[in-house]
């Protein structure tokens, strides 16, 4: 079992909907990441918090706006999505400034119609 | 900046036999971490092993072991005892142990898709 929580599992949208992004860890780690992994591909890093605070945007589209609530609560709020938007919306988490790797979820396979 | 090869992009390797998957990193920082990083169909990145590159001494987790030639900017990981259950993506990440925003990146290469034949 993955101990980052992602919900949900596939989602399937079109370009006008809005959208939502859950990611949830209870491993008291507080910095949290969303990645964008196309097929075939390795993820890319969209966004970085750190203590609840965004730390990295890797310039990517305001489409796409990231929220962390809590330590334990992250989210990415979806909007006006295009096609090459479709994707495996990957979270992780870790401790910040430490030696231990990322924690990743299962992913949320995102289809844009 | 960092870059992460990995010049293998298919192997196949018989059930109970030993592999190994290349990787080669580009940095001119001193203190780093590697990781593999293995991702299955179902979809999840797993990670396999990790390396500081203060230690000298390789990594190994039961079945998994690297060699790392810190001088050389290599970074190979051997499976040994093959299972059916190995066959995923693998993916060779640098990560910076610089405090500061670099130190949350990871550098992944492209990855290894690695069968494994009954």
């Amino acid at each position: 079992d993955t101990e980052v929580t992602q919900t949900p599992k596939h989602l399937v949208m079109g370009m006008t909907n809005k959208k939502s992004l859950k990611c949830e860890q209870h491993m008291g780690h507080r910095a949290m990441y969303w990645y964008k992994q196309k097929a075939k591909k390795p993820p890319e890093l969209m966004f970085v918090y750190s203590y609840e605070k965004l730390s990295i945007n890797e310039s990517v589209p305001s489409r796409f706006s990231p929220e962390c609530p809590n330590s334990s609560l992250l989210n990415l709020h979806l909007h006006a999505l295009q096609p090459e938007d479709s994707a495996l919306y990957l979270c992780a988490s870790s401790l910040p400034y430490s030696n231990q790797p990322q924690h990743f979820g299962d992913g949320t396979r995102l289809s844009i119609l | 900046a960092q870059t992460v090869t990995q010049s293998q992009p298919e192997m196949s390797v018989q059930e109970a036999e030993t592999v190994t998957l290349s990787c080669t990193y580009d940095t001119s920082e001193s203190d780093y971490y590697l990781f593999w990083y293995k991702q299955p169909p179902s979809r999840q990145m797993i990670l396999v092993i990790r390396q500081e590159a203060y230690k000298q001494q390789n990594a190994t987790e039961n079945r998994f072991s690297v060699n790392f030639q810190k001088a050389a900017k290599s970074f190979s990981l051997k499976i040994s005892d093959s299972q059916l259950g190995d066959a995923a993506m693998y993916f060779c990440a640098y990560r910076s142990a610089i405090s500061g925003a670099g130190s949350y990146q990871l550098t992944f290469g492209k990855g290894t898709k690695l069968s494994v034949i009954p």
